[in-house]
C-alpha cells in the first residue's frame, strides 16, 4: 500500500533553515502532485505547497518567499526547505500524495519541528 | 485568494446522533472540495473528495454534499471513532492553490 514518511531534525535554531524529506513507497513519484502541510499547535491545517514530479511547484503565497521544494526520482523522495524559521513555524509537518478531485489521499503521519534556541 | 469559512468550531454530540458540518467559500469553487478526519498522533485520513465522493474505505455513514458556496459533512449514527477533528479543504483551478477551513472539533457530550 502506499505509505509516505517524514523525515527531518525535530529542532531548529530560529533565523535557520528547516529541512524535511518525504520517502514514499508504493506509489510512484512520476506523474503526480506532492503535497506539504502543517499544523501548528492548537490551530487548524495550513497549506505549504506541492510540488509536481518534475520538480514544477506551487506555493502559499504568505510562505512562497522562504519555501523551496524538490523532488529525487531516483530516491522516491521530495523535499521540503523553509529558511529564516522563527517560533511561528512550529507545527507538525505532513506530506501527503495528491490523487482523485485534487483531494490529498495518502499522508505521512508527520512529523514535530520546534523552532527554539 | 479564496477563503473557507467552517462551521461550528466545536459540536458536543452522543453516539447515534447525527451531526453535521458546513464550509462555506468566499467565492464559487465548483466541486473541489475534500472532508478529512484527523486525530492526535495520527495521519489525517480523506473522507470526502469532490464534495460528495465517499473515499475507498469510508463508512457509508459519512456523506457530503453541496457546491460553490456552501458545502456540507453529515456524520449519520455518530459512533465513538468518529469523534475527532474535521477540515474542509477547497481547490481553487484557477490559482491551482489550496485553503482549508479552520476545523470542527467533535466532541463527546
Amino acid at each position: 500500500q502506499v505509505q509516505l514518511q517524514e523525515s527531518g531534525p525535530g529542532l531548529v535554531r530560529p533565523s535557520e533553515t528547516l529541512s524535511l524529506t518525504c520517502t514514499v513507497s508504493g506509489s510512484s513519484i512520476a506523474g503526480r502532485y506532492w503535497s506539504w502541510i502543517r499544523l501548528p499547535p492548537g490551530q487548524g491545517l495550513e497549506w505549504i505547497g506541492y510540488v509536481y514530479y518534475t520538480g514544477n511547484t506551487n506555493l502559499n503565497p504568505s510562505l512562497k518567499s522562504r519555501v523551496t521544494m524538490s523532488v529525487d526520482t531516483s530516491k522516491s523522495q521530495f523535499s521540503l526547505r523553509l529558511t529564516s524559521v522563527t517560533a511561528a513555524d512550529t507545527a507538525i509537518y505532513f506530506c501527503a500524495r495528491v490523487g482523485r478531485g485534487e483531494a490529498n489521499d495518502y499522508w505521512g503521519l508527520g512529523t514535530l519541528v520546534t523552532v527554539s534556541s | 485568494d479564496i477563503q473557507m469559512t467552517q462551521s461550528p468550531s466545536t459540536l458536543s454530540s452522543s453516539v447515534g446522533d447525527t451531526v453535521t458540518i458546513t464550509c462555506r467559500a468566499t467565492e464559487s469553487i465548483g466541486t473541489w472540495v475534500a472532508w478529512y478526519q484527523h486525530k492526535p498522533g495520527n495521519a489525517p485520513k480523506l473522507l470526502i473528495y469532490k464534495a460528495s465522493n465517499l473515499e475507498s474505505g469510508v463508512p457509508a455513514r459519512f456523506s457530503g454534499s453541496g457546491s460553490g458556496p456552501e458545502f456540507t459533512l453529515t456524520i449519520s449514527s455518530l459512533q465513538p471513532d468518529d469523534f475527532a477533528t474535521y477540515y474542509c479543504q477547497q481547490y481553487d483551478s484557477a490559482s491551482r492553490r489550496y485553503t482549508f477551513g479552520q476545523g470542527t472539533k467533535v466532541e463527546i457530550k
